[in-house]
């Protein structure tokens, strides 16, 4: 069954540098997510992609984020200089043609020192 | 998104059904609603949604009411790798609708 991959599982920083944190959504997929789970909250949407654009956004999603699909298999979150309260499991998602039902992978876990 | 609420927790013993409520009171008429499940920390996993009629899938059953303010997701056969937090989401209808997470509902299963 075709699944959603995310690299790398876990990945430690220091506060103040860029992190990309990679995906590979579902191959037929044109819609994608990124979502993002501090320890102990909730999931929280950060942004939607679709035909190369941001289709949303939350107000999570400031400017020291973006997305980016540089080729035909990637999905890309770049955080460009962290923060402590980066700290968290970032999950992508994607979605087929009609957009409907989500299909998350397994998660980054991003930890800010 | 279309409020739900859920029951913060609930168990059920090992091989019984699991009955999850959700309750979805301002739901409009094309808003569909969706389960996932997540595990611990990982990703959420998609369950089973509908939007009118009852759904049935290999994980799981949907039940959803005439008045569609209430649904019921049924765990036919629990098991104990069937612990996870469940969530119950009734997105914006339309191109990449964002899913709106609450806490979900905690199932516990027991031995």
């Amino acid at each position: 069954e075709p699944e959603v991959t995310q690299t790398p599982s876990h990945q430690v920083t220091q506060m103040g540098q860029e992190v990309i944190l990679r995906c590979v959504p579902i191959s037929n997929h044109l819609y994608f997510y990124w979502y993002r789970q501090i320890l102990g909250q909730k999931v929280e949407f950060l942004v939607s992609f679709y035909n190369n654009e941001i289709s949303e956004k939350s107000e999570i999603f400031d400017d020291q984020f973006s997305v980016e699909r540089p080729d035909g298999s990637n999905f890309t979150l770049k955080i460009r200089s962290t923060k402590l309260e980066d700290s968290a499991m970032y999950f992508c998602a994607s979605s087929g043609e009609r957009a409907d039902t989500q299909y998350f992978g397994p998660g980054t876990r991003l930890t800010v020192l | 998104d279309a409020k739900t609420t859920q029951p913060p927790s609930m168990d059920c013993a090992e091989g019984r059904a699991a009955n999850l409520p959700c309750n979805h009171s301002t739901i409009s008429g094309n808003e569909y609603v969706y389960w996932y499940r997540q595990i611990h920390s990982q990703g959420p996993q998609y369950i089973i949604h509908g939007l009118k009629n009852n759904e049935t899938n290999e994980m799981a059953s949907l039940i959803i009411t005439e008045d569609r303010k209430s649904s019921t997701l049924i765990l036919p056969h629990a098991t104990l790798r069937d612990t996870a937090v469940y969530y119950c989401i009734a997105p914006h209808t339309g191109a990449n609708s964002k899913l709106t997470f609450g806490k979900g509902i905690t199932l516990s299963v027991r031995p």
